[in-house]
């Protein structure tokens, strides 16, 4: 597609049940990163993928969260044993090459609601 | 630590100007962004300015940067309806390629 893709728009769970995002990038791009933005808060670097180079998960709030990017396109975002606090918009993004001058190019996100 | 700050809300009435601020705290960073998010949508990038720049203009856009106190603002000129969003200053840090973003300052236009 011409922009990336997110899946699914929204997502009701329960607490303590594993959720997975989906992130589709623009062909060609590089480098992908995924974002969380809670209500009333900014966006809070969660992970980001940069080519075959090792991920940087400094973001990553908990070991419930892991990604994962296969071969160098769609990444997948697990969230195990939900909980509340969970509850928030997830982004995901992509760029040419990560270099800092390159844009990010936003999904509309994964809005994620837990029960 | 990484930290980039922003005021949560401007109100302006239609043609005036809107200047948005944003403090960062990273003398190490290259780049500085402004993003926009419309509501139901993705962010979407406005503008940036590398930071050995003191002012950058596009159309009725102005980004001034003053490095020595780490600040950053947007200017709109005549500001219209469709400019209301969620404004997002960012910057890029030394060793980390994610940009870093502030909490947004909602722009709300009146008529």
């Amino acid at each position: 597609g011409a922009g990336v893709s997110q899946s699914p728009s929204n997502k009701v769970t329960e607490k303590g049940k594993d959720v997975e995002l989906r992130c589709d990038p623009i062909s060609g791009h590089t480098a992908l990163y995924w974002y969380r933005q809670s209500l009333g808060q900014g966006l809070e670097f969660l992970i980001y993928f940069q080519g075959n180079s090792a991920p940087d998960k400094s973001g990553l709030p908990s070991d419930r969260f892991s990604a994962e990017r296969t071969g160098g396109s769609v990444s997948t975002l697990t969230i195990q044993r939900t909980q509340q606090e969970d509850s928030a918009v997830y982004l995901c993004a992509s760029s040419i090459s990560g270099e800092n001058t390159g844009e990010l190019f936003f999904g509309e996100g994964s809005r994620l609601t837990v029960l | 630590g990484e930290d980039v700050e922003q005021s949560l809300f401007l109100s302006v009435r239609e043609g005036d100007s809107s200047v948005i601020n944003c403090t960062y705290t990273d003398s190490s960073s290259t780049y500085l962004y402004w993003y926009k998010q419309e509501p139901g949508a993705g962010l979407q990038l406005l503008t940036y300015i590398f930071s050995n720049m003191d002012m950058k203009q596009d159309q009725r856009l102005t980004v001034l940067l003053n490095k020595k106190d780490k600040h950053l603002s947007l200017r709109i000129a005549d500001t219209q309806t469709g400019d209301s969003a969620i404004y997002f200053c960012a910057e890029s840090m030394g060793g980390r390629r994610a940009l870093t973003f502030g909490s947004g300052t909602r722009l709300q236009v009146q008529p």
